[in-house]
C-alpha cells in the first residue's frame, strides 16, 4: 500500500491556527478510526500527539486537535507557539499494514 | 515512567546480520503489543514490525518480510529484531515503541548502517 499524503510544509505566525492534512484511501483512513499523529523535533524521537483520530494523550496540550472527513484526516494546532515548530507525521493502521505519511515541516514565522 | 532503551545497532556489510534489543521498563511489558519503527537519515518514518503481547500476532512491512524476525522475552521485558540479508536501504535509526495501532511511547533509537 502507498504512504499517506501530507503537504511537505506549512507555516504560520505565533497565535495563529494551522491545519495539516493527511489523505489516504477507503482502505485505510476512511475505514478505520485509527489515525494517529506524531511530532518530531530535530534529533529527537517522535512523540504521540493524537490517536484514534481525535484523542489526546495525557500531557498533550489541548491546542492540538484531530479530525477526519472521508479519506482525509487533519491535525489542527491553534495558538501557534515557537515550540510547535517541528515535523509532523500522520499514521493509519489497517489489518494488513501500518502506513505513515511523508511528513510535514511546520515553520513558525 | 515508561522507558524504552534500544541497543545493538552498528555498521554492517551488505548481506550481513544484526540483532537489535529493546529493554522496557515502567509498565507491564507482557500486557502490550510492541513495535519496531525506523527512519532513514533525513527521511520519514516506516513501521517495520509489531508483535502481540503473547507473540501470536506478528506484522512485517513488505520491505523486510522474510529478512527480519521480531521476538520478545516477556520474563525479561525485552523486545528483539533479528535482521539478516541487510541492504543499504535498511540504513536507518531503529526505534522501539509501545503499541501497534499507534505508538504511545518511543525509545531514542539505535542506528544501523549498512555499508561496505
Amino acid at each position: 500500500q502507498s504512504a499517506l499524503t501530507q503537504p511537505a510544509s506549512v507555516s504560520g505566525s505565533p497565535g495563529q491556527s494551522i491545519t495539516i492534512s493527511c489523505t489516504g484511501t477507503s482502505s485505510d483512513v476512511w475505514n478505520y478510526n485509527l489515525v494517529s499523529w506524531y511530532q518530531q523535533h530535530p534529533g529527537k524521537a517522535p512523540k504521540l500527539m493524537i490517536y484514534e483520530d481525535y484523542k489526546r494523550p495525557s500531557g498533550v496540550s489541548n491546542r492540538f486537535s484531530g479530525s477526519k472527513s472521508g479519506n482525509t484526516a487533519s491535525l489542527t494546532i491553534s495558538g501557534l507557539q515557537a515550540e510547535d515548530e517541528a515535523d509532523y507525521y500522520c499514521c493509519s493502521y489497517t489489518r494488513s499494514s501500518v502506513l505513515f505519511g511523508g511528513g510535514t515541516k511546520l515553520t513558525v514565522l | 515512567q515508561v522507558q524504552l532503551l534500544e541497543s545493538g545497532g552498528g555498521l554492517v556489510k551488505p548481506g550481513g546480520s544484526l540483532r537489535l534489543s529493546c529493554a522496557a521498563s515502567g509498565f507491564t511489558f507482557s500486557d502490550y503489543y510492541m513495535s519496531w519503527i525506523r527512519q532513514a537519515p533525513g527521511k520519514g518514518l516506516e513501521w517495520v514490525s509489531y508483535m502481540s503481547s503473547s507473540g501470536v500476532t506478528i506484522y512485517y512491512a513488505d520491505s523486510v518480510k522474510g529478512r527480519f524476525t521480531i521476538s520478545r522475552d516477556n520474563a525479561k521485558s525485552l523486545l528483539y529484531l533479528q535482521m539478516s540479508s541487510l541492504r543499504a536501504e535498511d540504513t536507518a535509526l531503529y526505534y522501539c515503541a509501545r503499541g501497534y495501532n499507534f505508538a504511545y511511547n518511543w525509545g531514542q533509537g539505535t542506528l544501523v548502517t549498512v555499508s561496505s
